[in-house]
Formats: C-alpha cells, sequence, structure tokens
C-alpha cells in the first residue's frame, strides 16, 4: 500500500520562475492539501482539494495555484517565485469517507528559489 | 481563523521521565486534535489524535488529554528514550461540509538525554 508520495524531492528555481509540484495521495484517499514549512516552523495550510476543486484555502496569494485530476493525484503551482518562498511542500491525503479526519504527509519537496 | 499555540518550544527530559506538550486554540469548531512528530529532514508522522468529544486517549507510552471549555489540549510522553527525540506538532482541524483545514502550532523540539 502506496504512502503518499510528491515529486520532485529537490528543486532549485531562481527569482521570477514558476515551479510545479505534484503529489499522489494514499491508495483510498480522495483529498488532498497543500502545505508550506519554514525552516523551523509549522506547515502553513496553503489549500485542499477534493472531487477536482479547491474547498478551502488558506492565507496565501494568487501566485499560488493547485489542481486536483480525476485520479484524486494533484498539483501545486507557485507563479513569479519570490526568495520567500522558499520552503518544504508537504502535500497531505485524507478521506471524506465516514468521520475519518486523519491526515497523512508525504516527505515533501524542499524548495530553493535564489 | 484559527489559531494554535503551543508550548514550550524547547523541552530538555532525561531518559525515563516524563514529558509534556501544551497547545491552546481560538475557534470552538474545531473539532479533531492530531499531534504529529517530525524527525529533521523527514515528514510529519501521526502519532495520536483525538476528537472532540473524548476527554483523554491513550496509546502505549502517549497519551493526549482534551479541555474542550478551555480550549486545551496536551500531549503526554512517558518513560522518554532518546529515540522519542524530535520535532512534535499539535494541531486542530475545523471542517465543515467537504472543507477542511488544519493549523499548526509552532513546534515543540523534545531532546531525550541519554
Amino acid at each position: 500500500d502506496a504512502g503518499v508520495t510528491q515529486s520532485p524531492t529537490h528543486l532549485i528555481k531562481t527569482r521570477g520562475q514558476q515551479v510545479t509540484l505534484r503529489c499522489s495521495p494514499k491508495s483510498g484517499h480522495d483529498t488532498v492539501s497543500w502545505y508550506q514549512q519554514a525552516l523551523g516552523q509549522g506547515p502553513q495550510f496553503i489549500f485542499q482539494y477534493y472531487e477536482e476543486e479547491e474547498r478551502q484555502r488558506g492565507n496565501f496569494p494568487d501566485r499560488f495555484s493547485g489542481h486536483q485530476f480525476p485520479n484524486y493525484s494533484s498539483e501545486l503551482n507557485v507563479n513569479a517565485l519570490l526568495l520567500g518562498d522558499s520552503a518544504l511542500y508537504l502535500c497531505a491525503s485524507s478521506s471524506l469517507q465516514g468521520a475519518n479526519e486523519k491526515l497523512f504527509f508525504g516527505s515533501g519537496t524542499q524548495l530553493s528559489v535564489l | 481563523g484559527e489559531n494554535v499555540e503551543q508550548h514550550p518550544s524547547t523541552l530538555s527530559v532525561q531518559e525515563g521521565d516524563s514529558a509534556v506538550i501544551k497547545c491552546t486554540y481560538s475557534d470552538s469548531a474545531s473539532n479533531y486534535f492530531p499531534w504529529y512528530k517530525q524527525e529533521l529532514g523527514k515528514r510529519p508522522q501521526l502519532i495520536i489524535d483525538i476528537r472532540s468529544n473524548v476527554g483523554e486517549k491513550k496509546d502505549q507510552r502517549i497519551a493526549v488529554t482534551l479541555n474542550k471549555t478551555a480550549k486545551h489540549f496536551s500531549l503526554h510522553i512517558t518513560e522518554t528514550q532518546p529515540e522519542d527525540s524530535a520535532v512534535y506538532f499539535c494541531a486542530a482541524l475545523i471542517s465543515s461540509g467537504s472543507a477542511r483545514q488544519l493549523t499548526f502550532g509552532s513546534g515543540t523540539q523534545l531532546t531525550v538525554l541519554p
């Protein structure tokens, strides 16, 4: 049973560029959430996708956008990269079936913006 | 939105002693409270969770308590071992229909001294 998988593991970009991160949820999960974790801080909620729609969004600018595909996998896109976007980007999956709130995290993508 | 505060930010204990980490939340709509352990360079791993209709939950050396009235919840680790050393995050979930948002505390660096 595969857990949550993310790609790539590491990425280096320059200011102003665009980046796309990918996530495959745990088998049986239908919901994907994205988090930004700066060094030494807790994960910050970016947004949540379910049934290919953004259902909830945190305090992130429109430069952060996403997508969920029919197979439940998801992408996070960040445009016009800033130095401050350097962080670990975590994907978490869960299931909205039943009263199951457990979120499981992928290993993350470490993004460095130079 | 929800705000989760976590204390202490660092905690050192002798092997075999107990460790307690405390969190408070602001939004009474939060109904699920997980705790994650994150080792350096790794993904956050769910170690225990509690729903708002339960006051206490225990799993071997780990226990969590919840005081809904005071909006407090705590993690208790007994008989600590060096492998318990990690950063621990508390979190609070607000769910409404298909929307879910998990808000994290700022983390506690636990060091268990041999």
